[in-house]
């Protein structure tokens, strides 16, 4: 079974610039994860999506950051200007359904420097 | 609010010795937790998660973890480390509030020495 795919998988850009990350869940899995890694730290949420709709966005810094999943399959992670506290590791993550017990699978993760 | 600590930044273990990484929880209602390894420039594989049941889980790569409700941990525990266990381990809560977030620690880097 294909794990998450993520691309690219390392990205460095200067402040203010915009970048764009994408995500291609394991097949079959309708909900989706943005989860933000800043070094030293564990990955937090930025943004879940329930087929193509937003179940949670309440840590996404909705002024420069957005996402979506139009066709309830790959989604985009969009940063629009970037700030140097955007470097981080951007992970995916998907699970299959709706059970509380289901386990979430990441991707490999994008890595961003932002300079 | 649900959080999880991992009250050791690293650990260090000679290779064939008995390895536990610790994790305490704080969560509200019955805990849903889960163990994740991330190697250098990869993303976080799953090892092993407790939901309800017994209280010792058995996961990937021959890791185990304890679910302790009284001491409120899930410690990751192997009985003989392999150099290739050295990574980065972290311990998560499942959030019980509108979504199932995971709710990470800061991670404990494990070293395994030959």
């Amino acid at each position: 079974e294909a794990g998450v795919a993520q691309s690219p998988r390392y990205k460095i850009i200067e402040k203010r610039q915009s970048v764009a990350f994408w995500c291609n869940p394991i097949s079959g899995h309708a909900t989706l994860y943005w989860y933000q890694q800043i070094l030293g730290q564990g990955p937090k949420l930025l943004i879940q999506f329930q087929n193509n709709g937003v179940v949670d966005d309440s840590q996404l810094p909705k002024d420069r950051f957005s996402a979506e999943r139009l066709k309830g399959v790959d989604s985009t992670l969009k940063i629009q200007p970037a700030k140097l506290e955007d470097s981080a590791v951007y992970l995916c993550a998907s699970r299959q359904g709706q059970g509380s017990t289901d386990t979430q699978y990441f991707g490999p993760g994008t890595r961003l420097t932002v300079l | 609010a649900q959080s999880v600590a991992q009250p050791e930044d690293q650990v260090n273990v000679a290779e064939g010795n008995p390895l536990t990484v610790k994790c305490t929880y704080s969560v509200s209602g019955n805990p849903y937790l889960f163990w994740y390894v991330q190697y250098p420039n990869r993303g976080l594989q799953f090892l092993l998660k407790y939901i309800t049941g017994d209280n010792l889980v058995k996961g990937s790569y021959g890791f185990e973890a304890e679910f302790n409700k009284s001491q409120t941990s899930f410690h990751l525990k192997k009985p003989s480390a392999l150099v290739s266990d050295s990574a980065l381990y972290f311990c998560a809560v499942r959030d019980r509030g509108n979504t199932d977030k995971l709710i990470f620690g800061t991670g404990t880097r494990l070293q395994v020495f030959p």
